[in-house]
């Protein structure tokens, strides 16, 4: 079965500054998709980024980038220029390629972003 | 754009009752996901419809559980005998075929109190 490890409870940084969630998983399957999700306090989830296995490329969307290490299983999450607005929980999500392409999460990140 | 829509956005019962919640997936979408997310913990999967056929159930959902996707529209999710363990948020989530990455988008989420 798969699994995905956030092993920070709570990370913070300054606004302006950068900081990176660390987010690991387990699989036997070599084609699956990584995503980071972000909840926002009281609001629903939404897409952050997504990263499809087969790709050696690192996925970038603005201030937010992957660092995606498919032999090591690790898939961190970069966010550049913080500002308040990126305080919330941030989640990592594994699905595989086939079948019902259920999420399985991790544990969650909650970033505080200070002023 | 309405998104995924749920509804009630939350829900107080006395143990022993039974409650429903639906969810509204954005309307091309033919694949509806059900989420419980307790606190401190990611979203963990319930179950899964594509269009009205519900392929596939989490030992998660006791007997307690029943979901439906009539016309593969909305989707109902009810509990019986509802106890203080089932307290918890639950997410509506849904998506549609579309190239190889199946991106979730997900509802606000009913959260469920069970005095």
């Amino acid at each position: 079965a798969q699994t995905v490890t956030q092993s920070q409870p709570e990370m913070s940084v300054q606004e302006a500054e950068t900081v990176t969630l660390s987010c690991t998983y387990d699989t036997s399957e070599s084609d699956y998709y990584l995503f980071w999700y972000k909840q926002p306090p009281s609001r629903q989830m939404i897409l952050v980024i997504r990263q499809e296995a087969y790709k050696q490329q690192n996925a970038t969307e603005n201030r937010f980038s992957v660092n995606f290490q498919k032999a090591a299983k690790s898939f961190s999450l970069k966010i550049s220029d913080s500002q308040l607005g990126d305080a919330a929980m941030y989640f990592c999500a594994y699905s595989g390629t086939s079948g019902t392409y259920k999420y399985i999460f991790g544990t969650g990140t909650r970033l505080k972003v200070l002023a | 754009d309405t998104g995924v829509s749920q509804n009630p956005r939350h829900k107080i019962t006395k143990r022993g009752q039974n409650v429903t919640f639906r969810c509204d997936p954005i309307s091309e979408h033919n694949r509806l996901y059900w989420y419980r997310q307790t606190l401190g913990q990611g979203p963990e999967f319930l179950t899964y419809f594509q269009n009205e056929a519900q392929l596939e159930k989490s030992r998660l959902l006791s007997d307690r559980f029943s979901a439906e996707r009539p016309k593969g529209s909305f989707s109902t999710l009810e509990i019986q005998r509802t106890e203080q363990g089932d307290s918890a948020m639950y997410l509506c989530a849904s998506s549609e075929d579309r190239g190889r990455i199946y991106e979730q988008f997900f509802g606000p989420g009913t959260r469920l109190t069970v005095l």
